[in-house]
């Protein structure tokens, strides 16, 4: 059984269309996550929800909107794509009553944007 | 704010092989930390991980000591397989609560094995 499942794994598209990414998650998790890997593997936080509130929201540009219908997933949506967003992007999931609890990662969606 | 530096890459060692990849945090109070490993075309899994000053994380082989003087959690590992070949990542998350539950990570450290 997948624990964190995301669609699409592949993703390619043009410049200024709309996307979105999904992301679940049967672990019973409260709290989710978006994370950012560039071509260099450097991995960046973007955002995350805990119960559906978003609880972290990094410098990331309004064109990135995220959505939690409940709390087993968590959507990124991405308009007006650029060349810069060419990225793999992964969700994560964990419980949120322990800081050092595990954060489980998803596959990725590699993104890339021509 | 908080930070973590790991060696560069890449690192290539033959089977059997002692592996040392270094790695010192920024951060305020005690953070817990982690090594993460990326499996070729994979998410990441959590290898090992210490949320205390002197704690020792281990799994797989693979150990790590949370060394709050030297601000460090190296990962060691005494005899390297191909299947150990794969990038590794050292990320903190600050202590306390509230939005602090975010991981900061380093560059990653690509690692090959050969037979």
């Amino acid at each position: 059984d997948t624990a964190v499942s995301q669609t699409p794994k592949y993703l390619v598209t043009q410049m200024g269309n709309d996307k979105s990414i999904k992301c679940e998650q049967n672990l019973g998790h409260d709290t989710m996550y978006w994370y950012k890997q560039d071509s260099k593997k450097f991995l960046k936080i973007m955002f995350s929800y805990n119960n559906k509130e978003l609880i972290i929201n990094e410098t990331v540009p309004n064109r990135f909107s995220p959505k939690s219908p409940d709390k087993a997933h968590l959507n990124l949506h991405i308009n007006s794509l650029e060349l810069g967003d060419s990225a793999v992007y992964f969700c994560a999931s964990s419980r949120r009553d322990r800081v050092a609890n595990e954060q489980f990662f998803g596959p990725g969606t590699r993104l890339t944007v021509l | 704010g908080n930070s973590v530096t790991q060696m560069e890459g890449p690192v290539t060692l033959s089977e059997e092989a002692f592996l040392t990849i270094n790695c010192t945090y920024t951060a305020t109070g005690y953070p817990s930390l982690f090594w993460y490993v990326q499996y070729p075309g994979e998410g990441l899994q959590l290898l090992l991980k210490a949320t205390k000053a002197d704690d020792k994380g281990s799994n797989k082989g693979f150990e790590a000591t949370y060394r709050k003087e030297t601000t460090s959690f190296h990962l060691e590992k005494g005899s390297v397989q191909v299947s150990d070949s794969a990038v590794y990542f050292c990320a903190l998350i600050p202590s306390g609560g509230g939005s602090n539950y975010k991981l900061t990570f380093g560059k990653g450290t690509l690692l090959t094995v050969n037979p």
